[in-house]
């Protein structure tokens, strides 16, 4: 079967650095994407990894091990604004994805 | 503008009544998602359809039912069978390639008095 675990909830400050892990277990992999959540809306795309390493789009950076089933999203220099859900989803050998419960981020001035 | 709709927004239902809801697309993707969203949990797959015509059942398709009679068009019927029908329902579709970012629709919250 698959699995995916992530932490229900972070806190930080603005401005600093956060990092979101996301760990999985399963028998088929063709990814792993984060999606960021702002509360009662739907989820926007944030970053793919499906070869091992860290993916950097500005702000935002996704590093995958697909060896230890482990995942992370980095966040710099928090705003207001990143105050959301993250959500880990992973796509199966079915090319469907496989959803995390979802990590909210509070970030405190 | 293109994009994925859903309507109403908000939903309210007496218990016993069935409900439609809907969700449109003008991406010209091929493959259309329904989920279900519940305080607390991840995204869970209700039905999804690849090509008109088509649909195959997700982890949750007890209570309800699809058609995919156009492209375009992927309407979701929560029935009186679906024993806890009130959460946050998400439309998507996503282009014809491995590579299966999904684009989502604004949502329909869905509330059984």
């Amino acid at each position: 079967g698959q699995n995916i675990d992530q932490p229900t909830e972070m806190t930080a400050t603005e401005g600093a650095i956060v990092q979101i892990n996301c760990t999985y277990q399963t028998s088929g992999f063709n990814g792993l994407f984060w999606y960021q959540q702002h509360a009662g809306e739907a989820p926007t795309f944030l970053s793919y990894n499906v070869l091992d390493g860290l993916e950097e789009k500005g702000r935002f950076s996704s590093f995958l091990s697909r060896s230890k089933g482990y995942s992370y999203l980095l966040l710099k220099e928090l705003q207001m604004k990143d105050s959301a859900s993250y959500l880990c989803a992973l796509m199966d050998s079915n090319y469907q994805l496989i959803w995390g419960a979802g990590t909210k981020l509070i970030i405190k001035p | 503008d293109g994009g994925i709709t859903q309507s109403p927004k908000y939903l309210f239902r007496k218990e016993g009544q069935n409900v439609t809801l809907s969700c449109e697309q003008n991406l010209n993707h091929d493959a259309m998602y329904w989920y279900r969203q519940d305080p607390g949990q991840g995204l869970r797959l209700i039905y999804y359809s690849q090509i008109v015509n088509d649909f195959q059942k997700g982890d949750i398709a007890e209570g309800y039912s699809v058609s995919r009679e156009k492209k375009e068009s992927f309407p979701l019927t929560v029935t009186s069978a679906q024993k806890n029908p009130t959460a946050f329902y998400l439309c998507a579709s996503s282009p014809p390639v491995d590579y299966n970012e999904q684009f989502f629709g604004p949502g329909t919250r869905l509330t059984v008095l």
